[in-house]
């Protein structure tokens, strides 16, 4: 089945740890998107990519990197985790390189960080 | 600084319409989008408005007002599995989404 996968869909983390969450996508789409959203919160931007090879910073993207080396992989790490990065995070796409809005998200990892 | 505002919950009844509002204060604009959440999944696309006007897909309706920076999202014949959270979310200047919060849409029968 076309669609977005993330792993792991859920994680407990120790403060100052490091970790990667995965997103792979079958779709062919351009552009890919991490957020993160918190309750009483809109989604909030952490990092985007239009196309292969190239990365852009969004709302939030202190404490975060990714890389597209590929146009089906778009990795989120967090160098060294803190509590206040406990969230749930989204891997989003879109066909075209720019952002026409029409977002197919993956189903979400959730992170914990003690 | 750029506004999505948007309820936080409402409650309708099965079988009857609701209609979730809308406002955005956003650089620049370049569309209006709604999404459907149902809790612990991802959000999925309902609906984009660029133009003045009611956009009508089934069940679901959006409209759009650019001048008043103003949107609503209209469910009909409301089913229990509507039960969901409702997100507004602005295209702005850049091209980059701004989103509300979200509006959690409780459906009793």
């Amino acid at each position: 089945i076309a669609g977005i996968t993330q792993a792991p869909t859920s994680q407990i983390l120790a403060a100052g740890r490091r970790m990667t969450l995965r997103c792979t996508q079958d779709m062919r789409h351009n552009a890919m998107y991490w957020y993160r959203q918190d309750l009483g919160l809109g989604l909030r931007l952490i990092h985007y990519s239009n196309t292969a090879g190239t990365t852009g910073k969004g709302e939030v993207p202190d404490g975060y990197s990714v890389s597209r080396a590929n146009t089906d992989d778009f990795p989120l790490t967090l160098a060294s985790a803190v509590p206040s990065q406990t969230s749930v995070y989204f891997c989003a796409s879109s066909p075209t390189s720019g952002n026409t809005g029409e977002l197919f998200f993956g189903e979400g990892s959730r992170l914990t960080v003690l | 600084g750029q506004n999505i505002d948007q309820p936080t919950e409402m409650t309708a009844t099965e079988g009857a319409i609701v209609q979730i509002n809308c406002t955005y204060q956003t650089s620049g604009f370049n569309g209006l989008f709604w999404y459907q959440q149902h809790a612990g999944e991802a959000p999925t696309f309902l609906s984009y408005n660029v133009l003045d006007g009611l956009e009508e897909k089934g069940r679901f309706s959006s409209f759009l007002s650019r001048s008043k920076g103003y949107s609503y999202l209209l469910l009909k014949e409301l089913q229990m599995k509507d039960s969901a959270s409702y997100l507004c979310a602005s295209l702005d200047s850049n091209y980059q989404l701004i989103w509300g919060a979200g509006t959690k849409l409780i459906i009793k029968p």
